[in-house]
């Protein structure tokens, strides 16, 4: 596709399930990102994806979250034994590996742990 | 490691006012710096960006913003806003391995 996908756009799940989320960024991007946007906390960020060096999983806040990307392609990140303070959008970027190059963003996963 | 600083979460001005939306980073090596604009119920597209040359980056929908290193500043401007500018609007910084640090954002509001 043109653009980054993500999905699904919308996930609602019970606390304490395990919650996977896709990312296929745009076609020869070897740069690939996830945040998450909480309301008032701008974008956190949670791991990033180069090439293939190992991934720089600073941001992850806690190990019920992991993040592969399998092939250098489609990424995606588990949330294992959801919180409710898990309950975000979470974005995924990709760009080219260039020095400041744009990170294009894809629309989001909104999910909502009850 | 690099990191960003925006003043105000929420600013709001009149249609017609200038818009000033500020930004400070801190970074070990030299910063490239972007402002990104998330549209309301729309994802976030680059607005502008700096990375070597002229300080002063001129990008969409008549925003600039200047690249201050002495005051680790990277303002965003808009001489007239006009309602359609209303959004929530994201300093970032990277360094030299890419890695894209965001602020907190702030939302700008346009009055009639």
């Amino acid at each position: 596709g043109a653009g980054v996908s993500q999905s699904p756009s919308n996930k609602v799940t019970e606390k304490g399930k395990d919650v996977e989320l896709r990312c296929d960024p745009i076609s020869g991007h070897t740069a690939l990102y996830w945040y998450r946007q909480s309301l008032g906390q701008g974008l956190e960020f949670l791991i990033y994806f180069q090439g293939n060096s190992a991934p720089d999983k600073s941001g992850l806040p806690s190990d019920r979250f992991s993040a592969e990307r399998t092939g250098g392609s489609v990424s995606t990140l588990t949330i294992q034994r959801t919180q409710q303070e898990d309950s975000a959008v979470y974005l995924c970027a990709s760009s080219l590996h260039k020095t400041g190059g744009e990170a294009f963003f894809g629309q989001g996963t909104r999910l909502t742990v009850v | 490691a690099q990191s960003v600083t925006q003043l105000g979460s929420h600013v709001s001005v009149s249609e017609g006012a200038l818009v000033l939306l500020r930004c400070n980073y801190s970074s070990s090596v030299p910063p490239y710096l972007f402002w990104y604009v998330q549209y309301p119920n729309q994802g976030l597209q680059l607005l502008l960006k700096y990375t070597t040359g002229a300080t002063l980056v001129k990008g969409i929908n008549g925003f600039e913003a200047e690249f201050k290193k002495s005051e680790t500043s990277f303002h965003l401007t808009k001489p007239s806003a006009h309602m359609s500018d209303a959004a929530e609007y994201f300093c970032a910084v990277s360094d030299n391995t890419d890695k894209l640090i965001f602020g907190t954002g702030t939302r700008l509001q346009v009055f009639p």
